[in-house]
């Protein structure tokens, strides 16, 4: 299964200033996406990175707050823009591999905003 | 939104005994999936069961799944102390050509020595 290298692991920011998240796949996956996860929480999938083309965004995430690259078939950048302290939060990226129905996860990125 | 909803939310036994978590979920599926997370880690996906089986094992896990009340268990048999972590439901439903994956509310599990 593939093996995705997410970083940073954690990291904390002041107010207002934005912090990328970037996942590194090992292995070319169909398809990519991005989940918060508040602590102790569920995942709420945030966007799903299509390759070469604008993110699929769910309801209550839009692309000014949460802009997502994916250049290529194993790379995937999250950007959170203008952060606030609610954005404090675990970002998980997720690929799935061709000919899969299950998700292999990165290790998560922990993001507090002071 | 949430799709699945776990029950218990946590869940203390000792080593050597069955654990067992349950999942609820509300919509039309095309599989159910388990997930294991450690603390501080990404999630592991463990086992998946198609929505025309009734149940499937692998190793220590069994996994239920009844279409018709829309419930899912897990059971981790002769549990141990690394089975200690989080563990989520998520079923998969199909959405234009997409499939994603909607996750419950997990059970935290804690298995004591």
């Amino acid at each position: 299964s593939a093996v995705i290298s997410q970083k940073p692991s954690r990291d904390i920011c002041q107010r207002g200033t934005s912090l990328t998240i970037q996942c590194q796949v090992d292995s070319q996956v169909t398809m990519m996406f991005w989940y918060r996860q508040q602590p102790g929480q569920s995942l709420t999938l945030i966007a799903t990175a299509n390759q070469g083309s604008e993110a699929t965004y769910e309801s209550g995430f839009v692309i000014d707050k949460f802009p997502i690259s994916r250049p290529n078939l194993t790379f995937s950048t999250l950007t959170v823009s203008n952060m606030s302290p609610e954005d404090s939060s675990i970002y998980l990226c997720s690929g799935r591999v061709p000919g899969a129905n299950v998700l292999t996860f990165g290790a998560g990125s922990r993001l507090t905003v002071l | 939104s949430q799709q699945g909803e776990e029950d218990p939310q946590a869940l203390s036994i000792q080593e050597g005994e069955n654990a067992t978590m349950n999942c609820s979920y509300k919509t039309s599926i095309n599989n159910l999936q388990w997930y294991r997370q450690n603390s501080g880690r990404g999630l592991v996906h463990l086992i998946l069961i198609r929505s025309n089986e009734r149940e499937k094992h692998s190793g220590r896990l069994r996994v239920t799944l009844d279409t018709s009340k829309k419930s899912s268990s897990l059971l981790i048999t002769a549990s141990r102390a690394a089975d200690t972590a989080s563990y989520f439901c998520a079923t998969a439903t199909s959405r234009g050509s997409a499939r994603q994956l909607t996750f419950g509310s997990g059970t935290q599990l804690t298995v004591l020595p």
